[in-house]
C-alpha cells in the first residue's frame, strides 16, 4: 500500500526565513511524485511533478527534489502571500495509477 | 477559460436526506475525480471515472453514489447512508495519468 508522510504538520517563518518542507513516501514503483499548494477554502494549485531520483524543479521561491525515499519543498526568502498548504502525493506504476495524498504541510509565512 | 466548476459552494444536508454536488469541466479530460477533504487529513478517493459511462470506487465509496452520462460531467450524490458527511469535497480531472486539475470545492455541513 502506497503511503505518503508529510513533516512539519505546520510550520510559522518570518518572512525571508528559508526553509524546507519534506514528503516521505514508499510505493511499489513510482510514476510521479506531484506537489500542490493549497489555499483555505479552495482547491489544490498544482506546482510541480518530479519523476526520478536526482530531478529538481523550480518555480519562483520555491525548489522541489526528489530521493528514493523522500521530496523536499525548499522554499527561499519567502513572502506572506506563500502562507498556504502545501500537498505531496505520490502516483505508483501500477495498472490503476491513482494519486495517494500526505496530509500537508500549513506554511505561515509572518511579515 | 477552461477550468472546472463545482456547484454549490456550500451546501447543507439534513437527516435521511440525500443531496448532489455537482462537477462540471471544460478541459476536454477523460478522467474525473471526486475526493473528500477532512481537517488534517490527505485527500480520499471516493469515486473516479475514466472514461463516460464507467466508474470505479475508491477507498471511501460507502454512501456515495456518482454517474457519468457526458463527458464534461460527474456530478457526486451523498446518500443518507453516509453517516458523517461533513467534508470538504473536490471534483477533479485529468488526462490520464497526469496531473490532477482541481475544482474549488463544495463544504458539505449537516444541519
Amino acid at each position: 500500500e502506497d503511503q505518503v508522510t508529510q513533516s512539519p504538520e505546520a510550520l510559522r517563518l518570518q518572512e525571508g526565513e528559508s526553509s524546507s518542507l519534506n514528503c516521505s513516501y514508499t510505493v511499489s514503483g513510482l510514476r510521479g511524485l506531484f506537489w500542490y499548494r493549497q489555499d483555505p477554502g479552495k482547491g489544490p494549485e498544482f506546482l510541480f511533478t518530479l519523476y526520478s531520483a536526482g530531478e529538481e524543479k523550480e518555480k519562483e521561491r520555491l525548489k522541489a527534489t526528489l530521493t528514493k525515499k523522500e521530496s523536499f519543498l525548499h522554499i527561499t526568502a519567502p513572502k506572506p502571500e506563500d502562507s498556504a498548504t502545501y500537498l505531496c502525493a505520490v502516483q505508483s506504476s501500477g495498472s490503476a495509477r491513482q494519486l495517494t495524498f500526505g496530509s500537508g504541510t500549513q506554511l505561515t509565512v509572518l511579515p | 477559460d477552461g477550468g472546472i466548476t463545482q456547484s454549490p459552494k456550500y451546501l447543507f444536508r439534513k437527516e435521511g436526506q440525500n443531496v448532489t454536488l455537482s462537477c462540471e469541466q471544460n478541459l476536454n479530460h477523460d478522467a474525473m475525480y471526486w475526493y473528500r477533504q477532512d481537517p488534517g487529513q490527505g485527500l480520499r478517493l471516493i469515486y473516479y471515472s475514466q472514461i463516460v459511462n464507467d466508474f470505479q470506487k475508491g477507498d471511501i465509496a460507502e454512501g456515495y453514489s456518482v454517474s457519468r452520462e457526458k463527458k464534461e460531467s460527474f456530478p457526486l450524490t451523498v446518500t443518507s447512508a453516509q453517516k458523517n458527511p461533513t467534508a470538504f469535497y473536490l471534483c477533479a480531472s485529468s488526462i490520464q495519468g497526469e496531473k490532477l486539475f482541481f475544482g474549488s470545492g463544495t463544504q458539505l455541513s449537516v444541519l
